[in-house]
């Protein structure tokens, strides 16, 4: 099974800070990771796609970078409404996909 | 719009069944659908999909031959089969729908909440 592992696990951050949650897969998955954000009590929100693929309607401040099996979720410029949990999933395989355990990010 | 409402939790006691179902609207029903499931407090797991034309499905392990999902695309519909529960199955089971272009899950319902306990 491929792992999935999320750092830090948790930050605080001033309004208008960059942020940047990193996603590490334990084998190759090509560009197949994606990030969602929740917040409490809903359900979660695709933010990005194949890696750096922006879905429509999420703000231009959310981008998607990959390194090897290493990839990082930026947030340019921290908003109120950004607080949430944030999420990496694999879908590698059609056999069966993880999620990171998540990064909690607040405003200090 | 994009629409995905599940219906069926509730409070089942260890070894019991339940049958969650999740209508979707808004879109062709021609998608690969996904359960994924979350303990409360925790983070998110994926627990089965199913392909449109149900010729594929797979699980995670800790599901295997307990769980079994299916679809009727007459009505929209995915359900969850979930029989010999266990108190660590506890969790608010999101239906969702994969992606255009590959199985990350673009839209999610609203979730509902499975609880097992004597």
């Amino acid at each position: 099974d491929i792992q999935m592992t999320q750092s830090p696990s948790s930050l605080s951050a001033s309004v208008g800070d960059r942020i940047t949650i990193t996603c590490r897969a334990s084998q190759d998955i090509a560009n197949y990771l994606a990030w969602f954000q929740q917040e409490p009590g809903k359900a979660p929100k695709l933010l990005i796609y194949d890696a750096s693929t922006l879905q429509s309607g999420v703000p231009s401040r959310f981008s998607g970078r990959r390194s090897g099996t290493d990839f990082t979720l930026t947030i340019s410029s921290l908003q109120p409404e950004d607080v949430a949990t944030y999420y990496c999933q694999n879908y590698y395989s059609a056999l069966g996909f993880t999620f990171g355990p998540g990064t909690k990010v607040d405003i200090k | 719009e994009v629409q995905l409402v599940e219906s069926g939790g509730g409070l089942v006691q260890p070894g019991g069944s339940l049958r969650l179902s999740c209508v979707a609207s808004g879109f062709s029903f021609t998608y690969w659908m996904s359960w994924v499931r979350q303990a409360p407090g925790k983070g998110l797991e994926w627990v089965a999909n199913i392909k449109q034309d149900e010729s594929e499905k797979y699980y995670v392990d800790s599901v295997a031959g307990r769980f079994t999902i299916s679809r009727d695309n007459a009505k929209k519909s995915v359900f969850l089969q979930m029989n010999s529960l266990r108190v660590e199955d506890t969790a608010v089971y999101y239906c969702a729908r994969a992606g255009d272009y590959g199985h990350y899950f673009d839209s999610w319902g609203q979730g509902t909440l499975v609880t097992v306990s004597s």
